[in-house]
């Protein structure tokens, strides 16, 4: 069973400038979960999606934004990006049963460097 | 809110030494605990979990105990390898709702010498 795969592996962009990083959960997986990695703030979650609505957001401004597609694919957006927003964003998918110990597995991560 | 408290590393071990990560964390009522691992350039993997007191987690001959008295989670193996060098991350999960929100500690970043 193929894991979690996200597009693309690794961004360069500049201050101002936008981006859309996509996630492809697990096969029959229903939600989707986004967290942000940095040196100094570690890991911190962003949001998280389920059968296309937006169920639990995180503490971050409203530049950060994410949707779900029917098949339960995922986008997060970033806008106007800053400095501080180079980070690994990771992609995580849960088992369809939504029951809150369900176990989150994670994608290898879309490495975003901003200049 | 909730947090989760992870020894500070580097941790350095020659190979078949034993390894403790200690984890402590805060949070209401009973969250799962788990813990995940980052190779180098890799996302997390789950390494093993435990939903509930007293319940034990095992995976790869790493262990790790849900003590709720002490509010711990803490990963041990009783002899490590070079091909365990990575970094470790303890997390928690509510149970509360239905949030999917993982809360997780610094990480440990552990190295094992040959």
């Amino acid at each position: 069973k193929a894991g979690v795969t996200q597009t693309p592996r690794y961004l360069i962009k500049t201050r101002g400038q936008q981006v859309t990083l996509s996630c492809s959960p697990i096969s029959g997986h229903r939600s989707v979960s986004w967290y942000q990695q940095t040196p100094g703030q570690g890991l911190q979650f962003l949001f998280e999606y389920f059968s296309e609505t937006q169920r639990n957001k995180g503490n971050f401004p409203g530049r950060f934004s994410g949707r779900q597609f029917s098949n339960s694919r995922s986008e997060m957006n970033v806008s106007t990006l800053e400095l501080g927003d180079s980070a690994l964003y990771l992609c995580a998918s849960s088992f369809p049963r939504d029951k809150p110990t369900d176990t989150q597995y994670f994608g290898p991560g879309t490495r975003l460097t901003v200049l | 809110g909730d947090s989760v408290t992870q020894m500070e590393g580097p941790v350095t071990l020659s190979e078949e030494a034993c390894l403790t990560i200690n984890c402590t964390y805060t949070a209401t009522g009973y969250p799962s605990l788990f813990w995940y691992v980052q190779y180098p350039g890799e996302g997390l993997q789950l390494l093993l979990k435990a939903t509930k007191a007293d319940d034990k987690g095992s995976n790869k001959g790493f262990e790790a105990t849900y003590r709720k008295e002490t509010t711990s989670f803490h990963l041990e193996k009783g002899s490590v390898q070079v091909s365990d060098s990575a970094v470790y991350f303890c997390a928690l999960l509510p149970v509360a709702g239905s949030a999917r929100q993982l809360t997780f500690g610094s990480g440990t970043q552990l190295t094992v010498l040959p």
